[in-house]
Formats: C-alpha cells, structure tokens, sequence
C-alpha cells in the first residue's frame, strides 16, 4: 500500500525559512516523480514543484521560484521542501504527491498535507 | 501561469446527471488530456482520472471523463450524497513546463 506521510510543518515568521518533509513507503521510490501541491485555507490547488526520481530535472512554479528547493534521498524514500523568504501567502497545506509516471505523470497518491502557516 | 478553467460550481438533484467541465489551451489540456481529482472537505485530493480517461482501480463507474479538443469533461451519473465535493483538473504544460491546476467546481447534491 502507497502511504506518504508529510511533516515539518508549523509557524514561521515572515521572512524565515522552514523545511517539510515527505516519507514515502509501498512503492520503488527512485523510479518515481514527486511533487509538491500546497492548499491555501478554502482556496484551491497550486502546484508548487516537481522532481524527477533521479533528482536530475526539478521545476517551480513561478510563484516560489529563487525562494524553494526541492530535493530528495532516495536511500531514505524521502521528498524535502525547504522554504525560504517565505511571505504571508505562502500559507496552506502542503500536499506531497506522487507522479504516476514520469515528471508529466498525474498525482496518483496524495499525503494527508501539513499546515505551514506564515505570520508575525 | 494561468490555470484552468472550471465553472466555481455545479449541482443537480439526487439520481440525476452533473457534467464538469475543464478548459485550458492547446499546451496543456489539448496537449495531453487532464487528469482529475476529488476532494471532500477536510481529506487529501484523490484521483479520479487518468488524462487519458481511464480511471483508476476502485472508482466507480458512475464516473466517466471525455475531451473535446481543449475542455475535459467529467460526467457523473446518478448522483449520490457522496459525490458532494470540490472537483480539480489538473494538466501539465508542455510549454511553461509547470502543472497547472483548475480553480475547482464544487458539487452540491439537492
């Protein structure tokens, strides 16, 4: 059975940085896209970043370009978000998510998301 | 990055028909289908649809998705209270390189 389990979440201050982090079990981790989609309170979906199983190709979505990283290791079946700069919108649930395919593959199995909310 | 676009939302009677509609560009919807998603209030996302149709292994088949060109549709026949929920498509643009998501459709169930 897929499970991904989200965590690191919690409270920032404007300007500071946070790290989340994603485990992932029941699948061959290395051979998988991962995503990042974050949920801003009673908004929708924003997809926020993706990275391929070999962390050879990552993209952003324009929005948290120059500020997020994503990465992961393999040896530990683990997805990583670190957050810098954040700003008051970057508050919502943030969703790992796992690319049925290759880095254009839909999100096939969800998280249950962790709350990072930024404020003073 | 523009999204895609969904009606905010859509209802209709019990047992009865709802049709969610998904409309994007030659990039993105037209390029490769969109995939779509299930929420209910409080929970993850879910998967729905592939984007090419084809539903993943216990969804039920009161759920069909179809494309015309750049709209993906999901039709959901004899609606159950169950069924009240956000729905999102979602595609990935082969130019902007970056997923993008539409604005969601809530489905209420009179």
């Amino acid at each position: 059975e897929v499970q991904l389990v989200e965590s690191g979440g919690g409270l920032v201050q404007p300007g500071g940085s946070l790290i989340v982090a994603c485990a992932a079990s029941g699948f061959t981790f290395s051979t998988y896209a991962m995503s990042w989609v974050r949920q801003a309170p009673g908004k929708g979906l924003e997809w926020v970043s993706v990275i391929t199983g070999g962390s050879a190709t990552t993209y952003y979505a324009d929005s948290v370009k120059g500020r997020f990283t994503i990465s992961r290791d393999n040896s530990k079946n683990t997805v990583y978000l670190q957050m810098n700069s954040l700003r008051a919108e970057d508050t919502a649930v943030y969703y790992c998510a796992k690319d049925s395919d290759g880095i254009t593959g839909e999100f096939d199995y969800w998280g249950q998301g962790t709350l990072v909310t930024v404020s003073s | 990055q523009a999204g895609l676009t969904q009606p905010p939302s859509v209802s209709n009677v019990l047992r009865q028909t709802a049709t969610l509609t998904c409309t994007g560009n030659s990039n993105n919807v037209g390029y490769q289908g969109a995939a779509w998603l299930q929420q209910h209030q409080g929970h993850p996302p879910k998967l729905l649809f592939y984007r090419n149709n084809n539903r993943p292994s216990g969804i039920s088949e009161r759920f069909s998705a179809s494309r015309s060109g750049n709209t993906a549709s999901l039709t959901i026949t004899g609606l159950q209270p169950g069924d009240e929920a956000d729905y999102f498509c979602s595609a990935w643009d082969t130019s902007l390189r970056v997923w993008v998501f539409g604005g969601g459709t809530k489905l209420t169930v009179l």
